[in-house]
């Protein structure tokens, strides 16, 4: 079982709706959770972290988090086409390990 | 930006082949990673480093071997390079006790032929 789960997609979403995506992992120790979010031939770049259960907002993006459920989700607001990217979720599991999904598509058609 | 940068940015080389990928950071932070990056396995780590000469293997270490011998510098060598070390391979920094952040250069693009 891998450690991070994702739905590879592609998910697509029209411009100005929600979009939702969706992570599950393995260890019941992991202590951090990260979203990244990486355009094609790019590196990933942080979008946001989460440590505690419930939401975090940061603008038009929310991560929310369920240790007992063990997942972790990302939501994207008033979504825009600059928004279309790979999204990965991370986690980690200690102070040095951390674990990455596959990634989701997401494609904001305008 | 976080201050890292990696090079050669892009690379074709021989099958068996040494390759030497460097990534330098100007952040002074103690742990560097090696990622490698493809299709349908995301992004898997190869070797860490947590100080100056003070490095661990990851889960896709066969094949490859780091060092750190300057605080701002992560080498990672292919012995002998094969097709399947054919990749995308990311430097990152941060990390440790706390699980902080960790982020990413810009990447190594290796194409083995």
């Amino acid at each position: 079982q891998k450690e991070v789960e994702q739905n590879s997609g592609p998910l697509s979403v029209p411009e100005g709706a929600i979009a939702s995506l969706n992570c599950t992992y393995s260890d019941r120790g992991s202590q951090s959770f990260f979203w990244y979010r990486q355009y094609s031939g790019k590196s990933p770049e942080l979008i946001m972290f989460i440590y505690s259960n419930g939401d975090k907002e940061d603008g038009r993006f929310t991560a929310q988090l369920n240790k007992a459920s063990q997942y972790v989700s990302l939501l994207i607001r008033d979504s825009q086409p600059s928004d279309s990217a790979t999204y990965l979720c991370a986690v980690n599991v200690s102070g040095n390990q951390f674990y990455f999904g596959t990634g989701t598509s997401l494609t904001v058609i305008p | 930006d976080a201050g890292i940068t990696q090079s050669p940015r892009h690379k074709v080389t021989e099958t068996g082949t040494p390759v030497t990928l460097r990534c330098h950071q100007t952040e002074n932070h103690r742990y560097m990673y090696w990622y490698r990056q493809d299709p349908g396995h995301g992004l898997r780590l190869i070797h860490y480093s947590y100080g100056v000469k003070d490095t661990d293997k990851g889960e896709v270490s066969d094949g490859y071997s780091v060092s750190r011998s300057k605080t701002e510098d992560f080498l990672l060598t292919l012995e002998s390079a094969t097709s399947s070390q054919t990749s995308v391979y990311f430097c990152a920094i941060g990390g440790g006790t706390g699980g902080n952040t960790i982020y990413f250069g810009e990447g190594s693009w290796l194409t083995v032929v």
